[in-house]
């Protein structure tokens, strides 16, 4: 079975600044995706940001970028120059053998 | 193109009465889910399909709960009887086959529910 960890519930980051959301999983597979989606206040959840395991490259999809570290199952989602309306709840989430399995969330408030 | 649709978007029910939520997927998807949201348990994967065939309903709480998709473009989620528990808001998503599974969840705007 897969398992999604994401051990920070809230964090908090300054307008403009970068912050950094962890997110650790396991999974038997050897090939699968894994995605962070956001889900602001009005509650639709939305695709930030897809990674390939067999890639090496870290996705990055403008301000969003991957730290993939595939041995260690850790794909950490850091968000540069933050905007307010990165404000959101944000979940890790990968999707081995047809099985999407998704973390707890992580709160992110922005400070303007 | 049209999203992931789901209704109703708000139902107000009292326990004991039936519930029927709806999920139209996004055309030529052929995987759907359903999940429940709450603050208590967060987002929990309640079934899902592969070309209109369950494939995981592990995460159905109970018996009370039933899902169904008779084609490609049409799934229903029932709670019969409601219970105040079944307080939620439930999420239907559609994705498409990539490499070795599912590719990204594409989500509709959920269904929240409040059994009184």
């Amino acid at each position: 079975a897969q398992t999604v960890t994401q051990s920070q519930p809230e964090m908090s980051v300054q307008e403009a600044e970068t912050v950094t959301l962890s997110c650790t999983y396991d999974t038997s597979e050897s090939d699968y995706y894994l995605f962070w989606y956001k889900q602001p206040p009005s509650r639709q959840m939305i695709l930030v940001i897809r990674q390939e395991a067999y890639k090496q490259q870290n996705a990055t999809e403008n301000r969003f970028s991957v730290n993939f570290q595939k041995a260690a199952k850790s794909f950490s989602l850091k968000i540069s120059d933050s905007q307010l309306g990165d404000a959101a709840m944000y979940f890790c989430d990968t999707g081995a053998n047809s099985k999407l399995t998704f973390g707890k969330g992580i709160t992110l408030s922005v400070r303007p | 193109d049209a999203g992931v649709i789901q209704s109703p978007r708000h139902e107000v029910t009292e326990m004991g009465q039936e519930v029927t939520l709806r999920c139209k997927p996004i055309s030529g998807h052929d995987y759907l889910f359903w999940y429940r949201q709450t603050m208590m348990r967060g987002l929990e994967l309640l079934i899902y399909f592969n070309n209109n065939v369950p494939i995981d309903d592990s995460g159905m709480p109970e018996d009370r709960f039933s899902a169904k998709m008779p084609n490609a473009s049409f799934s229903t989620l029932k709670i019969q009887p409601s219970e105040p528990r079944d307080s939620a808001v439930y999420f239907c998503a559609s994705s498409y086959m990539r490499l070795v599974g599912p590719g990204e969840l594409f989500f509709g705007e959920g269904s929240r529910l409040t059994v009184l």
